[in-house]
């Protein structure tokens, strides 16, 4: 199975903060590598495909990049929605396998 | 509007069996491949079932394989999580999620709001 971990496991940051999450692939993954957004008591929401294509409806703000093992998600001005726990997920090979999350809260 | 709507969720005791539902909406259902995801309280995603979009090809997690099973109905627009022989690991939010259908396999691109399953004596 290949093995997803993410950091970190949390942050503290302010609206209008850059902010950037790493999640790497304990094999190379190409650019097999989703990354999802939830909120609290909430469904996850789609953000990023193939590594850095946005969801259509995703901000522009949003961006993703990476390949083989190492990929990041970057938030460039954090927006009040934006706070939110974030995770990534390979879709190279099944098990499909999710990151432990990011959650990202006010500072 | 693109929707999917779980249902069937509860208290069950170890051992018991439930069968969760997904309704989907405003989209052709037919021409998706479909998933199940879960959710322990205060944990992250972990996926657990596959299914392709004519019933035809199944993937489990291990740690659900013998127990659970995924089926759907095209005719009903409805997708089935079949839990047997549950175990108290199994108490999660249960998400059904359309696959994205892309070249760059399994990514979930709608999802239900989850329903709640919880096995406890």
């Amino acid at each position: 199975d290949i093995q997803m971990t993410q950091s970190p496991s949390s942050l503290s940051a302010s609206v209008g903060d850059r902010v950037t999450i790493t999640c790497r692939a304990s094999q190379s993954i190409s650019s097999y590598l989703n990354w999802y957004q939830q909120k609290p008591g909430k469904a996850p929401k789609f953000l990023i495909y193939a590594a850095s294509t946005l969801q259509s409806g995703v901000p522009s703000r949003f961006s993703g990049s990476g390949s083989g093992t190492d990929f990041t998600l970057t938030i460039s001005s954090l927006q009040p929605e934006d706070f939110a726990t974030y995770y990534c997920q390979q879709s190279y090979s099944t098990p499909l396998t999710f990151g432990p999350g990011t959650r990202v809260d006010i500072k | 509007e693109v929707q999917l709507v779980e249902s069937g969720g509860g208290l069950v005791q170890p051992g018991g069996s439930l069968r969760l539902s997904c309704a989907a909406s405003g989209f052709t259902f037919s021409h998706y491949w479909m998933h199940w995801v879960r959710q322990a309280p205060g944990k992250g995603l972990v996926w657990v079932l596959r299914i392709n979009s004519d019933g035809s090809s199944t993937s489990y997690a291990d740690s659900v394989k013998g127990r659970f099973t995924i089926s759907r109905d095209n005719a009903k627009n409805t997708l089935y999580l079949q839990m047997n022989s549950l175990r108290a690991e199994d108490t999660a939010v249960y998400y059904c999620a359309r696959d994205s259908g892309g070249i760059w396999g399994d990514a979930f691109d709608i999802w239900g709001q989850g329903t709640m399953v919880t096995v406890s004596s």
